[in-house]
Formats: C-alpha cells, structure tokens, sequence
C-alpha cells in the first residue's frame, strides 16, 4: 500500500534561517505531488505542485521554493525565513487524474 | 479561478445528532474530495465524489454536479467526529490542483 512520509513534525526557526521540509511518498511511482500551507488554522492554500521529476509548478509567489530531485520526493525550502512563514505546510500525493488527494501528518513551523 | 464556500462555517451538535454539511462551487469540477481534519491537524479524506451518492459507515455523500453542490451527511454523531471539514474541488484536468473550501468547523458534545 502507499504511504507518505512527511518531517519534521515540528519546528521552531529564527527569522533569517533557512528551511528545508521534506515529504517521500512510497508505493508507488511517478505521482504528483503537492505543497499545501494552512494557516490560522482554517484554508488550505497550495503553494506547489509537481507532476513529474524536475517540473515544479508555483502557484502563490512567496518566499519558498520546492525541488524533486526524486521521482517521489518532494522538497520545500527557504533561504531565508520570515515570521510570515509560519504555518502548517502539508505534503499531498496523488495517482494522477480520477484518484483521490492522500496527505501527510503536517509540519507545524514557527519562526520567532 | 473556481469557488468553493462551504456552510456552516460552524456547527455544535450533541452525540447522537444528525447533521448536513453542504459545499457549494462556482464552475464543473472532474474531482471533489471531503476531508476530516482532527484535532491534531491530520487530514482525512472521507470521500472522493466527483458526482453521485457514496456511504461509509454513519457518513455519506452526495455531488449533484449539475447544480454544483455536495452534501456531507454525519448520522449519530460521536465525539470523534470533531474537527473541521472541508470540501476541496477541482477542474484544471491533469495538473489536479484541488481548491479548498474553508471548512466546517464541527463540535460534538456529550
């Protein structure tokens, strides 16, 4: 069965430090992947997605970016963070068109 | 880009009650998604239901994809059923971005 893997569960970074966040998804190949943040704890706002490796799709200008270096590992990264990117950002999976959304557990960032 | 507002935006029940979530979108979708999210930020999903009538449990789901709704349906409602529900659509085809709804937020009390 699939399953998707996401860390860390938490995190706490100062203002300035960079981020990276990775998500593997197992069981199954080429999939498309996503980047959602939640913020306030309502809303889901997607920030990426991918629909192969190396093709990365940007849908909110910010100060992220995301890399699949692997067919099924996805990977969100900053250079340098702002308090603005505070957030829960989930990683999502899915088989292709006709297939459901399957998330994983979250990672709750707090940057002071 | 495509709406999505889902009503109520807030729900209190007492366990045992029955209650409708509804999800309303703005254009055709080829894919609408309910999903749980629990206390502890997990996101569930309930149900893939592009159109039709679908059952799990004390759950069920109904997409008339003409009039552009869905509907949530919770039966005996269990303490365990708190948390938000959210509606999530789309209609972009092969990229699959799905447009999330705000969210019900549901509280079941003893």
């Amino acid at each position: 069965s699939q399953t998707i893997h996401q860390w860390p569960a938490t995190l706490v970074q100062p203002v300035g430090s960079p981020l990276s966040l990775e998500c593997t998804v197992e069981g199954t190949s080429n999939p498309n992947l996503y980047w959602y943040r939640q913020a306030a704890g309502r809303g889901l706002q997607l920030l990426f997605y991918s629909v192969g490796i190396g093709q990365i799709s940007s849908e909110v200008p910010q100060n992220l970016s995301a890399s699949r270096p692997q067919d099924r590992q996805f990977i969100l990264s900053s250079k340098k963070l702002l308090l603005s990117d505070s957030g829960f950002y989930l990683c999502a999976w899915r088989g292709g068109p006709g297939s459901p959304l399957h998330f994983g557990n979250g990672t709750r960032l707090t940057v002071t | 880009g495509i709406q999505v507002e889902q009503s109520p935006p807030d729900l209190i029940l007492q366990e045992g009650a029955n209650s409708t979530l509804r999800c309303n979108f703005s254009d055709s979708v080829n894919n609408l998604q309910w999903f749980h999210q629990n206390p502890w930020g997990q996101l569930i999903n309930l149900f893939y239901i592009p159109s039709g009538t679908k059952q799990n449990g004390r759950l069920s789901a109904t997409t008339v994809a003409t009039e552009r709704y869905s509907l949530l349906y919770i039966s005996s409602s269990q303490t365990t059923d708190s948390g938000v529900y959210f509606c999530a659509v789309d209609n972009t085809g092969t990229a699959s971005k799905l447009t999330f709804g705000t969210g019900t937020r549901l509280q079941v009390t003893l």
